[in-house]
């Protein structure tokens, strides 16, 4: 089975980069018809998408964060990451690493999710 | 791009069946049959529930069904049950090649 584990500081100061790992088991990243992606849900609100990426290279991410979002895929470490540039306390939110069949809201597999908080 | 409109809460007594209702545009809900819900409880992640508008994943009581007319997608849920009490929340897929989630609505069981 599937199972997908984020890790990364709890802690980010404002306009520093939030940067976040997930480590994929029961699973390859190379998988042909997955999308590897990442959304938030800041505390008492709504899910959001960040942004997706096939092990191929192609990418995809939310407009409103684009500018500010890199998402990679390490297929040696079977891992994916998240970084997000000049956080503001905004960007608070729980971060949820998960796959999707291809780049469809079909998103059958998440991580438990890991507490973001940009505070100084 | 803007989210999907849900209802902000919903609320059924235990056996009644209830709809969620998830507004978008032609570039998203109604372009494409790339809608799914999500099932959330407190502290939890998401569970798929139901995708591609009707269809739902092995292990997902056929208590829940999907449909979609127009711009319009809704989640019904029959035989309500205390354990049905959760977040919902509808995804799309848009023309823009993105995802696009509803505001999310709250279920209550009377």
């Amino acid at each position: 089975q599937l199972q997908l584990q984020e890790s990364g500081p709890g802690l980010v100061k404002p306009s520093e980069t939030l940067s976040l790992t997930c480590s994929v088991s029961g699973g390859s990243v190379s998988s042909s018809t997955s999308y590897w992606g990442w959304l938030r849900q800041p505390p008492g609100k709504g899910l959001e998408w960040v942004g997706s990426m096939h092990y191929s290279g192609s990418t995809h991410f939310n407009p409103s964060l684009k500018s500010r979002v890199t998402i990679s895929v390490d297929t040696s470490k079977n891992q994916l990451s998240l970084k997000l540039s000049s956080v503001t306390a905004a960007d608070t939110a729980v971060y949820y690493c998960a796959k999707s069949y291809f780049l469809q809201p079909k998103i059958d597999s998440w991580g438990q999710g890991t507490l973001v908080t940009v505070s100084s | 791009q803007s989210a999907l409109t849900q209802p902000a809460s919903v609320s059924g007594s235990p056996g009644q069946s209830t709809t969620i209702a998830c507004t978008g545009t032609s570039r998203d809900v109604g372009g494409y049959n790339y809608v799914s819900w999500f099932q959330q409880h407190p502290g939890k992640a998401p569970k798929l529930m139901i995708y591609d508008v009707t269809s739902r994943p092995s292990g997902v009581s056929n208590r829940f069904s999907g449909s979609k007319s127009g711009n319009t997608a809704s989640l019904t849920i029959s035989g309500l049950q205390a354990e049905d009490e959760a977040d919902y929340y509808c995804c799309s897929f848009t023309s823009s090649n993105t995802l696009v989630f509803g505001g999310g609505t709250k279920l209550t069981v009377l």
